[in-house]
């Protein structure tokens, strides 16, 4: 079993819509929690950190279900410029977990 | 904030060619540095962790003879990919640990390289 999994998607929406994704992690120990943004062939960066009690950036909400072990991510109002590919990433000890990734088209 | 730069960002070479790829921290000192490798629509894997000054930690599965990793200084790791085959070709990444991040990131990432063997 891998220890982060996402929906690979694609996810195909129009601009002004919302959508929604999740991942699920297999190490219950796991002490902090990221969704990072991947454009074709660069780097990732980070888009916000994950809590259990929600956390909102902009658009963005993100949320972690520790009992359940999934984290979720919601893009409100899609911008054209919100296409990529997002990563769930969980992190132990330092070590950083990285799902495949979800990818967002939005489209115009 | 902190930097890392990641050279070359794009390398082509012959089967059998050893390549060097170099891991910079511009404006803090990192003790620990990462290398990750990200084939096509996968996930990014941790092949090892580097500390300065000792020797890496390789993630199981990973050769240690063939991804040569060098943390001589406390701003420089370098990733030496010995005899590259095809099967070689990918993203290679490296990230630095950077303490009390006021963002709260766990790491900061290069800009990647990417690695074509003919």
């Amino acid at each position: 079993r891998k220890e982060v999994e996402q929906d690979p998607g694609p996810f195909n929406v129009p601009e002004g819509a919302t959508v929604a994704f999740n991942c699920t992690y297999s190490n219950s120990a796991s002490q902090s929690f990221f969704w990072y943004r991947q454009d074709c062939r660069k780097e990732p960066k980070l888009l916000m950190s994950v809590y259990s009690s929600g956390n909102e950036d902009g658009r963005f909400t993100a949320q972690l279900n520790r009992a359940s072990q999934y984290i979720s991510l919601l893009i409100r109002d899609s911008k054209l410029s919100d296409s990529a590919t997002y990563l769930c990433v969980v992190v132990k000890d330092y070590k950083l977990s990285f799902g495949a990734g979800t990818t967002v088209t939005v489209r115009a | 904030g902190a930097v890392v730069s990641q050279h070359p960002s794009w390398v082509i070479c012959k089967s059998g060619t050893s390549v060097k790829i170099e891991c910079r921290s511009l404006d803090f000192q990192a003790t620990t540095m990462f290398w990750y490798r990200q084939f096509p629509k996968q996930s990014l894997m941790l092949m090892a962790t580097s500390n300065e000054g000792s020797k890496a930690t390789y993630e199981q599965g990973v050769e240690k003879d063939k991804f040569l990793i060098n943390h001589a200084s406390l701003t420089l790791s370098t990733l030496t990919v010995t005899s590259a085959h095809p099967e070689d070709s990918s993203f290679y990444i490296c990230s630095a640990l950077v303490p009390r991040d006021s963002l709260g990131q766990p790491q900061h990432f290069g800009d990647g390289t990417r690695l074509s063997i003919l």
